[in-house]
């Protein structure tokens, strides 16, 4: 079975000062793993995704994610919040089906 | 453009009052499903779809139907909608079921019963 487990049901930062969302997946095989956001009144939309190959995944938007396996880990950063960047941010794994983790809130003071 | 479409956005009911969620895609995609957001639980799946007349249970199907009739719809059917149903609810499209295929999101349909 898959599943991830994002820390941190609500991150604050203030402009210009790095992101890092946290999500921890656990799964048998060798995962897909996603980040989405998603805007006040919008659905998701992807962000970034990790299938094979380079374990350092760029997005949209400026933000990154690493696929670390040793620590079943894909957080989420960005070296420099904007204001534009508070959403709600999901992390999810797939093989048969997509699984989402419970979402973390990013709030981003002036 | 390649989009999910639900109607309607927003609906307000009554207890037991039998209701239907649209969902269509126009990116000619295999796969399906339904989801429920609520606050601290992320999206859930209510169920989902591989193809046309193929249809099975997600993680939480109690109170809901769903049927697939044809590729590009998708509708989600509450028979008789309770309180707990009221939630967020959104409709997902992707080429196959997983194996990195993207999920490509309708806007939302924010859903009180009263």
């Amino acid at each position: 079975a898959q599943s991830v487990t994002q820390l941190g049901s609500h991150v604050s930062v203030s402009e210009g000062a790095l992101v890092l969302l946290r999500c921890n997946y656990s799964s048998s095989v060798p995962p897909y793993l996603f980040w989405y956001v998603q805007y006040p009144n919008q659905g998701l939309q992807l962000l970034l995704k990790y299938t094979t190959g380079a374990t350092l995944v760029k997005g949209i938007n400026g933000f990154e994610a690493e696929f670390k396996k040793s620590e079943t880990s894909f957080h989420l950063t960005k070296p420099s919040a904007h204001m534009s960047d508070a959403a709600e941010y999901f992390c999810a794994v797939s093989f048969n089906d997509m699984r989402f983790g419970a979402g973390t809130r990013l709030t981003v003071k002036p | 453009e390649a989009q999910v479409t639900q109607n309607p956005r927003y609906l307000i009911t009554v207890t037991g009052k039998k209701l239907t969620v649209t969902c269509s895609q126009n990116m000619n995609h295999e796969y399906m499903s339904w989801y429920r957001q609520d606050p601290g639980l992320g999206l859930r799946q209510i169920y989902y779809s591989m193809n046309v007349e193929v249809t099975d249970k997600g993680d939480v199907p109690e109170g809901y139907k769903v049927s697939r009739k044809e590729k590009r719809n998708f509708p989600l059917i509450l028979e008789s909608p309770s309180p707990n149903q009221t939630s967020l609810y959104f409709c997902a499209s992707s080429l196959s079921a997983g194996l990195g295929a993207e999920a490509f999101f309708g806007q939302g349909t924010r859903l009180t019963v009263v």
